[in-house]
């Protein structure tokens, strides 16, 4: 069965450091999302791509980066890791091109807590 | 710019008891509204998609309704049991630009009690 798999699932970091979350999809969809999710927020949208060598800021970019080298990963960089990152991080995927009526699906997340 | 809520924030239920958690958006040109399940500590799954020229969909004991013109959906869970206590999110896509960007509501936490 096709799937998003992130790692590592849990991660405890310093501030200051960079950190990369990883993202990888066997459905071969060419949409690729990052969200947070937060209390008091709920999910908002850091980055996505369309396809290979495309990448969008999203609503919550500031600090974050992504690269699309191909289809199945989308790999998130925290470029220096502050507090206010602490948060829980979820990989998405959809088919289709804008307009379309694909739904999205998601991966199992990452808690990332930076102290 | 889109906002999704979603009414009551918490539910608590006896089992056996069917149930209507609301979701509402304020811009009604969407293309989708996907209803999610959120387990504690895990990610969103996938409930029910309705496309925007579409009234209602089911699956097993859910049914998902859409009334675009006033900006509401409601999901309908028959004879609930604890194996549905979750968090259930609804969320909306619209084109920006050459994108669907997806809205989400905040979520009703739903406890089931046996």
């Amino acid at each position: 069965d096709a799937e998003i798999t992130q790692s590592p699932r849990h991660k405890i970091t310093e501030t200051g450091r960079q950190v990369t979350l990883a993202c990888h999809q066997t459905w071969n969809h060419n949409n690729m999302f990052w969200y947070r999710q937060d209390l008091g927020h709920g999910l908002r949208l850091i980055h996505y791509s369309y396809g290979v060598q495309d990448t969008n800021k999203g609503e919550v970019s500031d600090g974050y980066s992504v690269s699309r080298s191909n289809t199945e990963d989308l790999p998130l960089t925290l470029e220096s890791a502050a507090s206010s990152q602490t948060s829980v991080y979820f990989c998405a995927t959809s088919g289709g091109a804008s307009g379309s009526h694909y739904e999205q699906y998601f991966g199992p997340g990452t808690r990332l807590t930076v102290t | 710019k889109q906002e999704v809520t979603q009414i009551p924030a918490a539910l608590s239920v006896p089992e056996g008891e069917n149930l209507v958690l609301n979701c509402s958006f304020t811009d009604s040109a969407i293309y989708n509204l996907q209803w999610f399940r959120q387990d504690p500590g895990k990610g969103l799954t996938s409930l029910l998609l309705i496309q925007s020229s579409q009234r209602e969909q089911t699956s097993g004991r859910l049914n998902a309704s859409l009334d675009k013109s006033s900006g509401r959906s409601t999901l309908y869970i028959a004879a609930s049991q604890p194996g549905d206590s979750a968090t259930y999110l609804c969320a909306v896509s619209q084109p920006l630009y050459n994108f669907n960007k997806f809205y989400f509501g905040s979520g009703t936490k739903l406890n089931v009690k046996p």
